[in-house]
């Protein structure tokens, strides 16, 4: 079963603009850690923001934001003001934590892909 | 902090050889992860070592595939035999620590073409 489904393989948000890239996960692990990376063509990826399922806020880590919804299981990602530099392909990716090993590794989904529009 | 360094960027081989690709994970990070990433697709995973130890293995990793982390610092990945369907970008990545909230920092990657 896909642990991680983005349902959107590509978004158009205008410059300045906020988008919403969407997340949901599906885990019985009561322990987990969400991830969102960042892919520009060059191939590189780029770890923007994390969100615990303990913690009881909502991640922030400048214009990135993670509305992270428990009991849906979704944990999706918000850029606000986006710019030019944004395009690139979004990955949302988990990690459970509580099998003997001490945690599984990052699981990905397929990613989204943002292009800004000036 | 140097960040997570992979070589070569690019291969390009025959059906049939061997490749062996190289990673120098961030230094003060004792794990060290290998993915493959085709296209349209997110990184799959294919084995980690925590140190020198090679703890998890996917069944992506077929017997034609090897990876070793001696003395704990950079990895290898060996491919024998090389088929088509092994071309793929292979991503590095390393971490620190056993916790689940410890994020995965990835290299550029190395683009296999088998022709």
């Amino acid at each position: 079963a896909q642990k991680i489904t983005q349902t959107q393989p590509g978004m158009f948000v205008q410059e300045k603009e906020a988008v919403t890239l969407d997340c949901t996960y599906d885990t019985s692990d009561p322990s987990y850690g969400l991830f969102w990376y960042k892919q520009p063509s060059s191939g590189e990826m780029i770890f923007l923001i994390y969100q615990g399922s303990y913690d009881q806020q909502n991640a922030t880590e400048g214009r990135y934001s993670l509305n992270f919804q428990k009991a849906r299981k979704s944990a999706n990602l918000v850029i606000s003001a986006s710019q030019l530099g944004d395009s690139a392909m979004y990955f949302c990716a988990m990690r459970e934590g509580s099998t003997g090993s001490g945690n599984t590794p990052l699981v990905f989904g397929k990613g989204t892909r943002l292009s800004v529009i000036a | 902090d140097t960040g997570v360094s992979q070589d070569p960027r690019h291969k390009i081989t025959k059906r049939g050889q061997n490749v062996t690709f190289r990673c120098d994970p961030i230094s003060e990070h004792n794990r060290l992860y290998w993915y493959r990433q085709t296209l349209g697709q997110g990184p799959e995973f294919l084995t980690y070592f925590q140190n020198e130890a090679q703890l998890e293995k996917s069944r992506l990793l077929s017997d034609r595939f090897s990876a070793e982390r001696p003395k704990g610092s950079f990895s290898t990945l060996e491919i024998q035999r090389t088929e088509q369907g092994d071309s793929a970008m292979y991503l590095c990545a390393s971490s620190w620590g056993q916790s689940y909230n410890s994020p995965l920092h990835f290299g550029n990657g190395t683009r296999l073409t088998v022709t």
